[in-house]
């Protein structure tokens, strides 16, 4: 029973890259939020989809940032046009209820991105 | 002020003292999490609270929903507990807030 897996661990991406991180939630869970760890700072929430659904994106930057959830396939966090300040640990936590907040919330191990 | 604030920001013990942290939180919630994470490591659950008290091997958990706090204590603390202990509050819309995190180390 794998937990929330994330790839991929480390990334480095050049200054106006792309970045495209995966999560894939515990198996029967089908809520996942997105979370950003900056240096030295503490975690920030980004987004919370459901399948196929953006439940709530009020933590995202408004510009370069989208994410997804597809019926079939990870959820996919986007950055587009990295700059240096997107370098940050990127956390997804999943769930299996919309009450997730009470029960079942399991974090994935992180993204590391890198922007040099 | 932050929605969730947390104390100390920093601690330093020896091997096998009784390690206390503290959270209080100003905003209604659904459940508090207790959470760990090691350096440049993945943030592991160790406990979700509403109410009471939850023990599991050297670590305990309490809550006080009236007073909107919560402790993390540690019993005959080891090394290997050196982490960054992070108090996190479910909120309204189903995410989390966190605190800033306490820097654990435990020297022997």
């Amino acid at each position: 029973n794998a937990g929330v897996m994330q790839n991929p661990r480390h990334l480095v991406r050049r200054r106006g890259q792309e970045a495209r991180l995966r999560c894939s939630p515990m198996k029967g869970h089908s809520h996942v939020y997105w979370y950003r760890q900056l240096p030295e700072e503490g975690l920030k929430f980004m987004v919370y989809l459901q399948k196929e659904n953006i439940i709530d994106e009020s933590g995202m930057p408004k510009e370069r940032f989208s994410a997804e959830f597809p019926k079939e396939g990870p959820s996919i966090l986007r950055i587009q046009q990295v700059v240096r300040g997107d370098s940050a640990a990127y956390f997804c936590a999943s769930s299996p209820s919309a009450w997730g907040t009470n029960y079942g919330y399991t974090f994935g191990s992180g993204t590391r991105l890198t922007v040099v | 002020k932050n929605e969730v604030e947390q104390s100390p920001q920093n601690l330093t013990a020896q091997e096998g003292e009784f390690i206390t942290i503290n959270c209080s939180y100003s905003v209604g919630i659904s459940a508090l999490h207790w959470l760990q994470q090691h350096p440049g490591g993945g943030i592991v659950s160790l406990f979700m609270l509403s109410s009471g008290k939850k023990k599991h091997g050297r670590l305990i958990a309490t809550i006080n929903i009236q007073e909107k706090h919560s402790s993390l204590h540690i019993t005959a603390s080891h090394p290997r507990d050196s982490a960054v202990y992070i108090c996190a509050v479910g909120v309204y819309g189903n995410k989390l807030v966190f605190g800033a995190g306490t820097i654990l180390r435990v020297k022997s």
